[in-house]
Parts: C-alpha cells; sequence; structure tokens
C-alpha cells in the first residue's frame, strides 16, 4: 500500500510571503504525481500532473519539483495572495489512473 | 466549474437505508471514478469505470456497489447505511484514453451524505 505524507499539515502566512510544501512517498512505483488545490465548499481543481522524467511545473506563481529518486515532490507558491488559501493536495497516479491521495497541506494567506 | 455534475448536493438518511448517489462526466469523457472523503481520512478512492465496465476497484465496501450506463452517467448504491458512511462523496472524470496514470481527473462538486 502506497503512502502519501504532505507535510506540514497546515501553514498561515502574511500575504506577499512565498512558501512551499512537500509531497513524500515511498518509492517510484506510479506513473505520475498530481497536485490538486481544493478550495473549501468547492471541488478539488487540478493544478499539475509531473511525469516521472522530473520536469519542473510552472503556472503563474506556482511551481511544482519532483525528485522521484529522493521521494519527494515540491509546491511553491510565490508572494501568497488570499485567493491562495486552500486545501493543497497530492496524489500518485497508478496503473488504471487509481489516484492516492495525500492527507492535503491547509494554506491560510491573511492580508 | 469542472463541467462535472453531481445529485443530490446533500443528502441526509437514517442507518440502515441505502440511497444513490448520480454523477455526469464531462461531455467527452468515457472514465469515471468514485472517491469518498471521511472526517478523519483523505479521498480514498473507492471504484472506477471505464465506456460501462469496471476498471479498477479500491477500498470499497461490500455495501456499496456502482455502475456506468450507456449515457455515460454513473451511479453509486450505498445500502445498510452506517453512521461511518457519512462523508463527502466526490466523483471524477476523465478521457480514458490512457490507463498510464497520468490523466487529470476532473472532479464533481460532491455529495455531502449523512447518515442520522
Amino acid at each position: 500500500i502506497l503512502n502519501v505524507e504532505q507535510s506540514p499539515q497546515s501553514l498561515h502566512v502574511q500575504e506577499g510571503d512565498s512558501t512551499n510544501f512537500t509531497c513524500s512517498f515511498p518509492s517510484s512505483n506510479f506513473y505520475a504525481l498530481h497536485w490538486y488545490r481544493w478550495e473549501t465548499a468547492k471541488s478539488p481543481e487540478a493544478l499539475f500532473v509531473m511525469t516521472l522524467n522530473g520536469d519542473e511545473k510552472k503556472k503563474g506563481r506556482i511551481s511544482a519539483t519532483l525528485n522521484t529518486k529522493e521521494g519527494y515532490s515540491y509546491l511553491y507558491i510565490k508572494g501568497s495572495q488570499p485567493e491562495d488559501s486552500a486545501t493543497y493536495l497530492c496524489a500518485l497516479g497508478l496503473s488504471g489512473n487509481k489516484l492516492v491521495f495525500g492527507a492535503g497541506t491547509i494554506l491560510r494567506v491573511k492580508s | 466549474d469542472s463541467g462535472v455534475t453531481q445529485t443530490p448536493k446533500h443528502l441526509i438518511t437514517a442507518t440502515g437505508q441505502r440511497v444513490t448517489l448520480r454523477c455526469s462526466p464531462r461531455s467527452g469523457d468515457l472514465s469515471v471514478y468514485w472517491y469518498q472523503q471521511s472526517l478523519d481520512q483523505g479521498l480514498q478512492f473507492l471504484i472506477q469505470y471505464y465506456n460501462g465496465e469496471e476498471r479498477a476497484k479500491g477500498n470499497i465496501l461490500e455495501r456499496f456497489s456502482a455502475q456506468q450506463f450507456p449515457d455515460l452517467h454513473s451511479e453509486l448504491n450505498l445500502s445498510s447505511l452506517e453512521l461511518g458512511d457519512s462523508a463527502l462523496y466526490f466523483c471524477a472524470s476523465s478521457g480514458g484514453n490512457s490507463a498510464s496514470g497520468e490523466e487529470t481527473q476532473y472532479f464533481g462538486p460532491g455529495t455531502r451524505l449523512l447518515v442520522l
């Protein structure tokens, strides 16, 4: 059973701070790593799909890296804004497109 | 708006009852996935259908079943409900053309089930 760990559990930052959180996994026995953003009362929204060749992905102020050798992925947010407040989920994409999710990191950005 | 719809939004029922949750995937998507989000757990994969056939199964209880119809909508049936079944149930869809784990899944708004 693949165990996906996310840290920290929650994070409170000030507007303008840059922040990052971690997704750890025990092995590279998966096909892709997915990052989702989940705002309260909405549905999880896909941010990135990271394939095992390790390319950095970037979308505006948010970027992600994947290190399969050492078993982690980082999600970075540059210059956090209140609208970035959400739960950030990572998931491992397995054969058949089954996703195994971590528990998420809750981000709160204070203005 | 992801294009995935789920009904109902909320459901309150009693222990021992049976309910049906419905999901319509995005236009053109052939795969439908069901996930459960309980209070103390992350999103747990339950089951996947591709073009009407079951493709993958997760930690789905025997009291739960699902199907995907010819028009590609899917239903999740939960029977002999227990208090612990109270959760947020999400449906997601993807194109289904690849089984490589790389496909983005688009999530619906969820159905919140409360079993009293």
